[in-house]
């Protein structure tokens, strides 16, 4: 069954400190995404890795994608206010249907 | 292009009662995913539509669920009759292509007391 464990859950940090969200899954997969969540909002796509090695940046936040040690992180450089959200990752795979299996999500407050 | 619209934002039920949860894709996306995250858990996977058919409700909690997606527009997915264990916020999104990007509405927050 592919599972996906997210860590830390909750992260309190101080603005332009970095930071990492780690998420691991159990099998393969095909696809790892990263989506974000402001409360109330929907659940914005924020990255989509495709391979091993793959890495992706926007702005202030880089994803990465190991698949061999079925990893991918989140790394978030000098972190700012308009960061605190929530992040879910989330996985695929073809012989799945495609449909999305979630980690909990790691709720993220910068503060001043 | 307007986004995924869910209908209502909250509902606040009692327990026994009937609540009908709807969704409008973005124009053109074949594919509809419904999703729910029960407070403290994962988003969990309900089912997903090609068009009007259901091509996946392994996620299904139970028949007290049940999800139409009559003409291959918007869907509704009604629960009868409500139990507390099915509050959360139900999700739905919908994709051009089966494997697609998946873009996803705001939820709809469900509580049952």
């Amino acid at each position: 069954e592919l599972k996906v464990e997210q860590n830390p859950l909750f992260l309190s940090m101080q603005e332009g400190k970095n930071y990492t969200i780690y998420c691991n899954y159990s099998t393969t997969s095909d696809r790892l995404y990263w989506y974000r969540q402001d409360p109330g909002k929907s659940l914005e796509s924020l990255f989509v890795l495709l391979s091993n090695g793959a890495v992706k940046q926007e702005g202030r936040l880089m994803a990465s994608l190991d698949t061999k040690a079925r990893l991918s992180t989140l790394h978030i450089t000098a972190a700012v206010h308009d960061l605190s959200a929530t992040y879910f990752c989330a996985v695929d795979r073809a012989g799945n249907n495609r449909k999305l299996i979630w980690g909990l999500g790691t709720s993220l407050a910068v503060n001043p | 292009e307007a986004g995924v619209t869910q209908f209502p934002s909250h509902s606040v039920i009692e327990k026994g009662q009937t609540v009908t949860l709807r969704c409008d894709p973005i124009s053109g996306h074949d594919n509809l995913y419904w999703y729910r995250r029960v407070m403290g858990k994962e988003i969990k996977f309900l089912l997903h539509f090609v068009k009007e058919s259901k091509q996946d409700e392994s996620g299904m909690p139970n028949n007290r669920f049940l999800a139409e997606r009559t003409g291959g527009t918007y869907s509704t997915l009604k629960v009868q009759p409500a139990e507390l264990e099915d509050s959360g916020v139900y999700f739905c999104a919908s994709s051009q292509a089966q494997g697609g990007e998946q873009y996803f509405g705001p939820g709809t927050r469900l509580t049952v007391t």
